[in-house]
């Protein structure tokens, strides 16, 4: 079973510049996740969707990040104007369902965001 | 406000001991417990998870303990190995996970030489 694919891997930009990752997550996962996580610091929920529905979006800075999963299945997490404070790995993660004792999540490797 | 707490950023252990690496919390909410494994440049992988009505999990070398009243996790390895080294997450979750929403922990980097 193919595992969640991120790109780019790693991606400088200077501030209030624009980036876009994108994530693939396991075939068949009805839920995705896009974490935000700082150095040294655990990762961070930004969104959630189930299917190509918003679950969560609390944490989102919707000023500046948007994120949507076309026909349920691929994600792009989008960042318009970059601020300094943005430089994080983004995690994108998928699971089968919802619930977290019905399946763990299950991590791509993340794209490492550098802002200058 | 952090959550989930661990208070240990990083644990040296000799191949062969115990590791012990510890996580609290403070939401009284929380009711499900897991620990993710996270190697450089990877994202994390699910470890060891533990439910609230339990206070014991184990599988294979891992082990996890809840203690509730303390508001306290562990997670116990034995047999430590060199390739458990590696950065440790605690994360946590309310309603028996049904959002999935998870809380993370700051991390304990576990270095076991050889």
């Amino acid at each position: 079973e193919a595992g969640v694919a991120q790109s780019p891997r790693y991606k400088i930009i200077e501030k209030r510049q624009s980036v876009a990752f994108w994530c693939n997550p396991i075939s068949g996962h009805a839920t995705l996740y896009w974490y935000q996580q700082i150095l040294g610091q655990g990762p961070k929920l930004l969104i959630q969707f189930q299917n190509n529905g918003v679950v969560d979006d609390s944490q989102l800075p919707k000023d500046r990040f948007s994120a949507e999963r076309l026909k349920g299945v691929d994600s792009t997490l989008k960042i318009q104007p970059a601020k300094l404070e943005d430089s994080a790995v983004y995690l994108c993660a998928s699971s089968r369902g919802t619930g977290a004792n019905t399946g763990e999540l299950f991590f791509g490797e993340g794209s490492r965001l550098t802002v200058l | 406000d952090q959550q989930v707490k661990q208070n240990s950023p990083s644990l040296s252990v000799q191949e062969g001991r115990i590791s012990i690496l510890n996580c609290d919390y403070t939401n009284s909410m929380f009711d499900y417990f897991l620990w993710y494994k996270k190697y450089p440049a990877e994202g994390p992988t699910f470890l060891i998870s533990i439910s609230s009505i339990k206070d014991k999990n184990e599988d294979g070398r891992f082990t996890v303990f809840l203690n509730k009243s303390a508001k306290h996790l562990s997670l116990h390895i034995v047999p430590s190995q060199p390739g458990d080294s590696a950065v440790y997450f605690c994360a946590a979750s309310a309603f028996g996970g049904a959002t999935n929403k998870l809380i993370f922990g700051t991390g304990t980097l576990l270095a076991v030489q050889p």
